[in-house]
């Protein structure tokens, strides 16, 4: 079974600065993708960015980028610039791929809490 | 927009009560998902359908069970609500487009305590 890991329960970063949120997962799957999705307090959880495995290139959103390490396992999220209002929850999750039934499920990581200095 | 509804967001009930949590989304999605959110665990799947009248299983499905009458709509049961069960509930879709990649839309959550 695959599993996610996010081994950083909170991060803090100063507005206007860079920081790195760190996730590994574990598969045999060759094809499969990836997601870090974001939980602002009280509010829904949304989509930041996604990464198909079969591509090379990292997937950039504006200010957030991934750094996909597809023989390491490693799926690291990178906010440049922190705003404020990037404080929040973030999710790193899998999926496989084919997605026909339970195969397209979301697996999780236990998140990562990251809090915005002004 | 996709928009992703749930009936409350917050609820308090009584332990041995029949509870319903409501799920709507207007986007005419395939998918629907229930998931529990609890701190430390991150999400974890209870329940989720891809059809009408269709359900699955996800991880934790104990305790619970669902429905799904129509497409838009699809609703978790407590048959009998327990304090293990109190917890923050998020409630998803997403559509089925072969061969490509399809995003999960979540509700903004129902925080549930169970007394």
């Amino acid at each position: 079974a695959q599993t996610v890991t996010q081994s950083q329960p909170e991060m803090s970063v100063q507005e206007a600065e860079t920081v790195t949120l760190s996730c590994t997962y574990d598969t045999s799957e060759s094809d499969y993708y990836l997601f870090w999705y974001k939980q602002p307090p009280s509010r829904q959880m949304i989509l930041v960015i996604r990464q198909e495995a079969y591509k090379q290139q990292n997937a950039t959103e504006n200010r957030f980028s991934v750094n996909f390490q597809k023989a390491a396992k490693s799926f690291s999220l990178k906010i440049s610039d922190s705003q404020l209002g990037d404080a929040a929850m973030y999710f790193c999750a899998y999926r496989s791929w084919p997605f026909g039934g339970s195969q397209g499920n979301l697996i999780f990581g236990k998140g990562t809490k990251l809090s915005v200095k002004p | 927009d996709v928009k992703v509804t749930q009936s409350s967001r917050y609820l308090v009930k009584r332990t041995g009560e029949k509870v319903f949590l409501e799920c709507v989304q207007d986007m005419d999605h395939e998918n629907m998902f229930w998931y529990r959110q609890d701190p430390g665990l991150g999400l974890r799947l209870i329940y989720f359908s891809y059809d009408v009248k269709m359900k699955e299983k996800g991880d934790i499905p104990e305790g619970y069970s669902v429905s799904r009458e129509k497409k838009e709509r699809f609703s978790l049961i407590l048959e009998s609500a327990s304090t293990n069960q109190t917890s923050m509930y998020l409630c998803a879709s997403s559509l089925v487009l072969a061969g490509a990649l399809e995003t999960q839309y979540f509700g903004p959550g129902t925080r549930l305590l169970v007394l």
